[in-house]
């Protein structure tokens, strides 16, 4: 079983709707969370970083948090064709010292069609 | 701000030569640099992770002989792919992080061995 699971997709909606993306994870050492939009060839862009229970807002992201299930969301409200891309969830375990090194999900691409 | 800069972004090789990736924090002081590999449709895979100054960790199964990791300043971080065969072409992508635990990517660069 992989540490972080991820629905790889592909996710295909309509401009303007509502996104939901998700990511659940088995090691609850896992303590901050981070979201990445990746365009097709390019390096991951960091969209949101979060490191407790709850929500975190950013003009149209949404980022949310539930460490008793174990489980994060992105929502992308008024979708647009820029936002087509693959998203990637990554973690980092609370007491990774100094590597602070990401566990990432496998991604899902999203297509947004005009 | 916390802009990676990489170069060259795409590069071709012949078998057996040796290829130099430069990885830049442009506008802050990377404390940890992180070296990935990305396959087509497939998640980034973290390859090494190094320190200013001192040697590179590298991953279970990354030969460190072949992925010569230096990075020698706070700012500059080089992979040298050496003898690269087929095999080896890839997307390498670095990232840099500061004294927070938000990892900024390159743009990556697209290697390609003939």
């Amino acid at each position: 079983q992989k540490e972080v699971e991820q629905d790889p997709g592909p996710l295909s909606v309509p401009e303007g709707a509502i996104v939901s993306l998700n990511c659940t994870y088995s090691n609850s050492a896992f303590q901050y969370f981070m979201w990445y939009r990746q365009y097709s060839r390019k390096g991951p862009e960091l969209l949101m970083y979060t490191y407790s229970s709850g929500n975190k807002e950013d003009g149209r992201f949404t980022a949310q948090v539930d460490k008793s299930s174990k489980y994060i969301s992105l929502f992308i409200r008024d979708s647009q064709p820029s936002d087509s891309a693959t998203y990637l969830c990554a973690m980092i375990p609370f007491g990774s010292g100094n590597t602070g090194k990401l566990i990432f999900g496998q991604g899902t691409t999203l297509q947004v069609k005009p | 701000g916390a802009v990676v800069s990489q170069h060259p972004s795409w590069v071709i090789c012949k078998s057996g030569t040796s290829v130099k990736i430069e990885c830049r924090s442009l506008d802050f002081q990377a404390t940890t640099m992180f070296w990935y590999r990305q396959f087509p449709k497939q998640s980034l895979m973290l390859m090494a992770t190094s320190n200013e100054g001192s040697k590179a960790t590298y991953e279970q199964g990354v030969e460190k002989d072949k992925f010569l990791i230096n990075h020698a300043s706070l700012t500059l971080s080089t992979l040298t792919v050496t003898s690269a065969h087929p095999e080896d072409s890839s997307f390498y992508i670095c990232s840099a992080r500061d004294l927070g635990r938000e990892q900024y990517f390159g743009p990556g660069t697209r290697l390609t061995v003939t």
